[in-house]
């Protein structure tokens, strides 16, 4: 079945302790990207990767780090997470990228984080 | 800077209406619009994309139109169900080599249909 995992789904962490959320994609996608998601704020995007080792920021990328080695994975790290970083947080993939006709945008079910 | 709004931010219908969802933006220079729906604490399903060069989208009941030159976007819902309850959200796609946001969603329209 095609889909975008993300792991884990729930996760309630201290501040200042590193974590990572994962997320994979088995549809061969170039393009990944994660997304918060806040109340009265909508969905913003935090960092984007066009393909293998290139990634560039979104709209919201401070405090967080992404890396992209390989095409299907592409996690999101907080190495140091504060209270201001609890929310939604959602992975999604898409052939490509913008400026073809397939680029449409497949989402993972999230990650609710919390930070205290 | 790219800003998109949703128009209503909620509606209540009763089943079997047909309805209009709006999205507008600001910066006429998008590659794509695509319209989603999120049920509660569920991840996002993609409804209909359409790209910058078309006029419009349909999948079953619903049809996506856009207007470029306008900045808008409207979603219609033929003949609702509950099963369409749900929030909608509109996100515009922008060209690579532009310095803001690749992606900007906007706030969402909370739809409910009464049975």
């Amino acid at each position: 079945e095609a889909q975008v995992t993300q792991n884990p789904r729930y996760l309630i962490t201290v501040t200042g302790k590193k974590l990572t959320v994962t997320c994979s994609q088995n549809m061969n996608h170039e393009y990944m990207s994660w997304y918060r998601q806040d109340p009265g704020l909508g969905l913003r995007q935090i960092y984007y990767s066009m393909n293998v080792e290139v990634t560039d920021k979104g709209d919201v990328p401070e405090g967080y780090k992404v890396s992209r080695k390989e095409k299907r994975n592409f996690p999101l790290i907080l190495e140091s997470p504060s209270p201001n970083q609890t929310s939604l947080y959602f992975c999604a993939s898409s052939f490509q990228g913008v400026a073809t006709f397939l680029n449409e945008q497949f989402f993972g079910p999230g990650t609710r984080l919390t930070v205290l | 800077k790219q800003e998109v709004t949703q128009i209503p931010a909620a509606l209540s219908v009763p089943e079997g209406e047909n309805l209009v969802l709006n999205c507008s933006f600001t910066d006429s220079a998008i590659y794509n619009l695509q319209w989603f729906r999120q049920d509660p604490g569920k991840g996002l399903t993609s409804l209909l994309l359409i790209q910058s060069s078309q006029r419009e989208q349909t999948s079953g009941r619903l049809n996506a139109s856009l207007d470029k030159s306008s900045g808008r976007s409207t979603l219609y819902i033929a003949a609702s169900q509950p099963g369409d309850s749900a929030t909608y959200l509109c996100a515009v796609l922008l060209p690579v080599k532009t310095s803001y946001d690749k992606v900007i969603f906007g706030p969402g329209t909370s739809l409910s249909v009464i049975p």
